[in-house]
């Protein structure tokens, strides 16, 4: 299993839709994950963190299964400003505790 | 939230010289700061982790005599791309984190680097 693993989409939706993105992970010793946002030609920019069974924010909540090592990030009534790549990360572990991003999925919301 | 700003923001460059990019941590100590590279529609790639005051650990297949990384203060790191050469053209990103394993990490603008 790679390390992060995202499907890269994209994913079309319409305004208002509800879109949700899986995320795998090899480390089972990960303890908190991320889910940044990236816009085309901007830098990532954190949307959320996830460091038990889950966390909601708005329209946004993120899910982790440890025993699947998997996470989640549902986003409910989707705006065409939703419309980036949302990257999944994970620590890889150890003392520096490098961030390893996955290749992001691509969402695009459409009026 | 915290700032990180990265320096500059984009840069042209001659084949054969050499480029250095600036990560600074505005409002916390980054303990740790982490360089990463972004070719067009690829996902962000690890180069090195730093730790300030010791030798940057970097990826594998990444030079470590190309891609020159100094960490000298907790609000300061350098990457310094030496000979470059067109295909290291790319957008480079640092971030930056202040605490332990847990905390996310903030990031930097971003410098896109073009080598003609």
């Amino acid at each position: 299993r790679k390390e992060v693993e995202q499907d890269p989409g994209p994913f079309n939706v319409p305004e208002g839709a509800t879109v949700a993105f899986n995320c795998t992970y090899s480390n089972s010793a990960s303890q908190s994950f991320f889910w940044y946002r990236q816009d085309c030609r901007k830098e990532p920019k954190l949307l959320m963190s996830v460091y038990s069974s889950g966390n909601e924010d708005g329209r946004f909540t993120a899910q982790l299964n440890r025993a699947s090592q998997y996470i989640s990030l549902l986003i409910r009534d989707s705006k065409l400003s939703d419309s980036a790549t949302y990257l999944c990360v994970v620590p890889r572990g150890g003392s520096q505790g490098n961030l390893i991003f996955g290749k992001g999925t691509k969402l695009s919301v459409k009026p | 939230g915290a700032v990180v700003s990265q320096h500059p923001s984009w840069v042209i460059c001659k084949s054969g010289t050499s480029v250095k990019i600036e990560c600074r941590s505005l409002d916390f100590q980054a303990t740790t700061m982490f360089w990463y590279r972004q070719f067009p529609k690829q996902s962000l790639m690890l180069m090195a982790t730093s730790n300030e005051g010791s030798k940057a650990t970097y990826e594998q297949g990444v030079e470590k005599d190309k891609f020159l990384i100094n960490h000298a203060s907790l609000t300061l790191s350098t990457l310094t791309v030496t000979s470059a050469h067109p295909e290291d053209s790319s957008f480079y990103i640092c971030s930056a984190r202040g605490g332990t394993t847990n905390t996310e990490a903030f990031f930097g603008q971003g410098t896109r680097l073009t080598v003609v």
